[in-house]
């Protein structure tokens, strides 16, 4: 199946700092990338559309000031939490169309974020 | 009520055994139906899609998908300890890219 990278896999900073997330798809163009919030025991939850070329779309009650999406190619999407807070702590993950007839996502393997 | 229910478990069953996990939905505009198996700490990997209702079949896995009732199933033959992991239900609408819904994630563990 398709591969979908992220990076880093781990990060903790502290509360006031911006943090980058790649999210990658490695043998595949994605012309869409989804971006997910994981609780611990809950549901993901989608955060964002992004769309290469073209400014994100965000679910309702996400800020979008505060979660900057970036999809500057087809390869490659970016999340950045900006002034974090230890309430962002969590496991972001990213998804990836492959772009089929049956609009699989393919999801990246999460980053868990820390704030202190 | 949620869009996407789903049993969050845990469910635990002995080697060997038919597994059977479920989600129900309310939203009629769904039209694709997914399962994920997520590894403690790992992205979701998927599974299993239908788009239509009925059975669809690979190896030890079956999907159902009930469109008339807004219920789905996944179950898993000869269940091994390798299945231990969450499964998670997702659906998503009609045309195009679209976000994904899921449910919570059933717990699964697998008794050797």
């Amino acid at each position: 199946g398709a591969v979908v990278s992220q990076h880093p896999s781990r990060v903790i900073c502290k509360s006031g700092t911006s943090v980058k997330i790649e999210c990658r798809s490695l043998d595949f163009q994605a012309t869409t990338m989804f971006w997910y919030r994981q609780f611990p025991k809950k549901s993901l939850m989608l955060m964002a559309t992004s769309n290469e070329g073209s400014k994100a779309t965000y679910e309702q009650g996400v800020e979008k000031d505060k979660f900057l999406i970036n999809h500057a190619s087809l390869t490659l999407s970016t999340l950045t939490v900006t002034s974090a807070h230890p309430e962002d702590s969590s496991f972001y993950i990213c998804s990836a169309d492959a772009g089929g007839p049956n609009n699989e996502q393919f999801f990246g393997p999460g980053t868990r974020l820390t704030v202190l | 009520q949620k869009e996407v229910e789903q049993d969050p478990g845990p469910l635990s069953v002995p080697e060997g055994a038919i597994v059977s996990l479920n989600c129900t939905y309310s939203n009629s505009a769904f039209q694709y139906f997914m399962w994920y198996r997520q590894y403690s700490r790992k992205g979701p990997e998927l599974l299993m899609y239908t788009y239509s209702s009925g059975n669809k079949e690979d190896g030890r896995f079956t999907a159902q998908v009930d469109k008339s009732s807004k219920y789905i199933s996944l179950f898993i033959r000869d269940s091994q300890p390798s299945d231990s992991a969450t499964y998670l239900c997702a659906m998503g609408g009609g045309g195009g890219a679209d976000g994904l819904t899921f449910g919570k994630g059933t717990h699964l563990i697998i008794q050797p």
